[in-house]
């Protein structure tokens, strides 16, 4: 058991809309990445958070924000949705060091 | 730009047999690498996870080798088992604080009764 929680667990939207996406860290962590996963690829990195602020970022539009709240716990929002937004949106919490990264079940976001 | 590649995409094997998965990176200035298991549908385990210090580690019936001289990784599954099929995947962490880990396609596993 990780620690790391998501909600939803799934979720459909229609092309336009904007998405909430919410993570809570294993306790103790105050780092939070997010990463997007599509069918049959590997995870791609959208941001980290550490301490409330951004640590870096992927190759994402900034229609992709992210807040991380003090109890680091952390938010992924994605406004004007398209379709190639469908995919598994994951979050994981760590430790800025060493990095072992702790993964959350998963949010599967379905954009019709 | 850090590129991850597994070899081979899909692996059928009877149980019982040992074997290894592929990952190789092209920059060997990394901080860690960390393999993780999927089920479908599911989110990510961590199996193991090596230091860029270190040349190996070993978990259970797991072990995971690290060479970052030739950007290469292997884990290797002992006698395995229908409970191990799932897609492995590993991931490379940043030379940078706040760099992008980045993860290779994976190898889909399927260990038959």
């Amino acid at each position: 058991e990780t620690g790391v929680t998501q909600s939803p667990t799934h979720l459909i939207k229609t092309r336009g809309q904007q998405v909430t996406l919410r993570c809570s860290s294993q306790s103790g962590h105050n780092t939070v990445s997010w990463y997007q996963q599509a069918l049959g690829q590997g995870p791609q990195f959208i941001f980290q958070y550490y301490r409330e602020e951004e640590n870096g970022r992927g190759n994402f539009p900034p229609r992709f924000s992210g807040l991380q709240f003090p109890n680091y716990s952390s938010e992924l929002n994605v406004n004007a949705l398209e379709l190639d937004d469908s995919a598994l949106y994951l979050c994981a919490s760590s430790f800025l060091e060493p990095h072992t990264q702790y993964f959350g079940p998963g949010t599967r976001l379905t954009v019709l | 730009k850090q590129e991850v590649t597994q070899i081979p995409a899909a692996l059928s094997v009877p149980e019982g047999e040992n074997l290894v998965l592929n990952c190789s990176f092209t920059d060997s200035a990394i901080y860690n690498l960390q393999w993780f298991r999927q089920d479908p549908g599911k989110g990510l385990t961590s199996l193991l996870l090596i230091q860029s210090s270190q040349r190996e580690q070993t978990s259970g019936r797991l072990n995971a080798s690290l060479d970052k001289s030739s950007g290469r990784s292997t884990l290797y599954i002992a006698a395995s088992q229908p409970g191990d099929s799932a897609t492995y995947l590993c991931a490379v962490g940043p030379g940078n604080y706040g760099q992008n880990f980045v993860f290779g396609p994976g190898t889909r596993l399927s260990v038959l009764p």
